[in-house]
């Protein structure tokens, strides 16, 4: 069996500081990890993955994400966030041709 | 391309009702899965279709239910609604990837409200 823990249901950061969005899966297999995005009233977008190779991945929005297999993590950061970095963050595996998603975290951006 | 579209955007119901919700998929893709997001949770994985045929499925009851047309547009649907059944229900798109990882495109969603 395959799940996703996002540690952090909300996490409000003021503007322009680092922030870290914390994901641990749990699986007996290879893991294919993803991090989407939902901005209010809108559907997922797609923001960075990891399939296989470098265990650092990026965006292009400035959001990286390490995978990290002997802590079974995937976090996602950003040294600098901006208003519009404001969304819901979700981390998801990708096993048996579909997608097992975490509960979410909602990143808030203090100005 | 405009990507996965979904319609209506938005629906209310009331208990004991049927209701269809519509997906096309993005361009060039023939895999059409489908998610219920609850207030507050992530997305749960309801069904998947792939050559018309229903490939795979979440862990909901028979009430839901789906069909993909030769086009690969695909209807979701879910009969004798009960208040629970409020959520957004996301369309995602994909190539299949039979054992290889594709990358799944989401609609804006349809938010279902049942009364």
């Amino acid at each position: 069996a395959q799940s996703v823990t996002q540690l952090d249901s909300q996490v409000p950061v003021f503007e322009e500081a680092p922030v870290e969005l914390r994901c641990n899966y749990s699986s007996s297999v290879s893991v294919y990890l993803f991090w989407y995005v939902q901005y209010p009233n809108q559907g997922l977008q797609l923001l960075l993955k990891y399939l296989s190779g470098s265990t650092l991945v990026e965006s292009i929005n400035g959001f990286e994400a390490e995978f990290n297999k002997s802590q079974t993590s995937f976090h996602l950061r950003k040294p600098s966030v901006h208003i519009s970095d404001t969304a819901e963050y979700f981390c998801a595996v990708f096993l048996g041709e579909k997608l097992t998603f975490g509960t979410g975290t909602r990143l808030t951006i203090i100005p | 391309d405009a990507g996965v579209t979904q319609s209506p955007t938005h629906l209310i119901k009331t208990r004991g009702q049927q209701v269809t919700l519509r997906c096309s998929p993005k361009s060039g893709h023939d895999t059409v899965s489908w998610y219920q997001q609850a207030l507050g949770q992530g997305p749960q994985f309801i069904f998947q279709y792939y050559e018309e045929e229903e490939r795979q499925r979440g862990n909901f009851p028979d009430r839901f239910s789906g069909h993909q047309f030769p086009n690969y547009s695909s209807e979701l649907n879910v009969n004798a609604l009960l208040l629970g059944d409020s959520a957004l229900y996301l369309c995602a798109s994909s190539t299949s990837g039979w054992g290889r990882v594709t990358e799944a495109f989401f609609g804006q969603g349809t938010r279902l409200t049942v009364v």
